[in-house]
């Protein structure tokens, strides 16, 4: 089956550091793959769409500028977190579509900010 | 934008009941309602879903109902086990492959023996 990997898979840094997420489809071509943000005990918010080869497209609410995503290939998406902050402590889950067209998740990256 | 609701919060059975799980969703668009399992510190996980030209699907213990005129879908477990406790979510999406999941809030479900 479809297989989709995060790296790394958790992450403690300084305030006003920045924090690069990979996701990568391991089996298969991913020309989208979505970003998903969860704290703890809620659900799951969708924070941007990532299309491989353009410019991600963001939820409302969500700043571009502090997260940056990158989708250059097929099987591979950034999330960078720019100048982290205690509120973005989080676990961040990618996505992305494979076999039987079901969106397949990644095991999540948990980052803590101090 | 599409906006969904689950009901309840959390949910407290005994080993051999039944759950039911309910959502409600707002985009007469959407036609593909998946449903989540989510156990504490992992990835959610696909249990069962359900497209928008099908009203019933089961899947041994699991079933899931969907209404589309009144936009509302349902999860039924029946003889549930205490390895069914975990937070289920429902989520609603225009299509299967190429939209965005939007997720319901949650349901604590605990089982006890």
């Amino acid at each position: 089956g479809a297989v989709v990997s995060q790296h790394p898979s958790w992450v403690i840094c300084k305030s006003g550091t920045s924090v690069k997420i990979e996701c990568r489809s391991l089996d298969f071509q991913a020309t989208t793959m979505f970003w998903y943000r969860q704290f703890p005990k809620q659900s799951l918010m969708l924070m941007a769409t990532s299309n491989e080869g353009s410019k991600a497209t963001y939820e409302q609410g969500v700043e571009k500028d502090k997260f940056l995503i990158n989708h250059a290939s097929l099987t591979l998406s950034t999330l960078t977190v720019t100048s982290a902050h205690p509120e973005d402590s989080s676990f961040y889950i990618c996505t992305g579509t494979g076999e039987r067209d079901t969106q397949y998740f990644g095991p999540g990256t948990r980052l803590t900010v101090l | 934008g599409e906006n969904v609701e689950q009901h309840p919060s959390t949910l407290s059975v005994q080993e051999g009941d039944s759950a039911v799980i309910k959502c409600t969703y707002s985009d007469s668009a959407s036609n593909y309602f998946p449903w989540y399992k989510q156990e504490l510190g992992k990835r959610p996980q696909l249990i069962i879903d359900i497209r928008s030209n099908v009203g019933e699907k089961k899947d041994q213990r699991i079933a899931v109902t969907l209404n589309k005129t009144a936009k509302h879908f349902s999860l039924h477990i029946t003889e549930t086990q205490p390895e069914d406790s975990a937070v289920y979510f429902c989520a609603a999406s225009g299509a299967i492959n190429t939209d965005k999941l939007i997720f319901g809030t949650g349901t604590r479900l605990q089982v006890f023996p």
